[in-house]
């Protein structure tokens, strides 16, 4: 298997436009995560799905943060309108839990900068 | 309020030597931790892991020891290779490790040096 999928690894954009990122989770795994690192807060978990269903969206900053998974496959985290305090390295991870300890797999991130 | 705590952001050791990574953590609920390592532009890859009803757990040169009643952990790696340099998280579950949040501290950065 590739491993949790990222893209784009690398966006920079400008302040007020729309970014999506987007997350290919492990195949067969059923629950998947979005995390975001600074160096201010560090890794923080921002929502998570179990069977494309969101579980916990706690972590979501502000309504300008939005997640969908459409399907098993497939995740997008978008920011609308995006600011510079965005910039951070997002994360996506995925498990596939089926009874006893997990453990979370990550993608390689995307660096996001908005100017 | 952070639950996982480290509170050294960077260690540097001889190879050869221990290195010794510490993490604190203040919810009494958490019952299952881990460590991940992180290499520059990678995301983090799990390391080792430990329930709550051990207090040691092994792997290799890996080992993580459990204090419940300090709620403290600490990974040892033994001999440190400069391979090793990297951040290292620690994290946390209140789940027995099961589908949930994971609570990550901030990390330790450690070089390890020829």
């Amino acid at each position: 298997d590739a491993g949790v999928i990222q893209s784009p690894r690398h966006e920079v954009t400008e302040m007020g436009q729309e970014v999506t990122l987007r997350c290919k989770p492990i195949s067969g795994h059923n629950s998947l995560f979005w995390y975001r690192q600074t160096m201010m807060r560090g890794l923080e978990l921002l929502i998570y799905f179990n069977n494309n269903v969101p579980i916990d969206d706690s972590g979501m900053p502000e309504d300008r943060f939005s997640a969908k998974m459409p399907n098993a496959s497939f995740s997008t985290l978008k920011i609308q309108p995006s600011e510079p305090r965005d910039s951070a390295v997002y994360f996506c991870a995925s498990d596939g839990l089926a009874g006893g300890t997990d453990t979370q797999y990550f993608g390689p991130g995307t660096r996001l900068t908005v100017l | 309020d952070q639950q996982v705590k480290q509170n050294s952001p960077s260690l540097s050791v001889q190879e050869g030597r221990i290195s010794i990574l510490n993490c604190d953590y203040t919810n009494s609920m958490f019952d299952y931790f881990l460590w991940y390592k992180k290499y520059p532009a990678e995301g983090p890859t799990f390391l080792i892991s430990i329930s709550s009803i051990k207090d040691k757990n092994e792997d290799g040169r890996f080992t993580v020891f459990l204090n419940k009643s300090a709620k403290h952990l600490s990974l040892h790696i033994v001999p440190s290779q400069p391979g090793d340099s990297a951040v290292y998280f620690c994290a946390a579950s209140g789940y027995g490790g099961s589908q949930g949040n994971l609570i990550f501290g901030k990390g330790t950065k450690l070089s390890v040096k020829p």
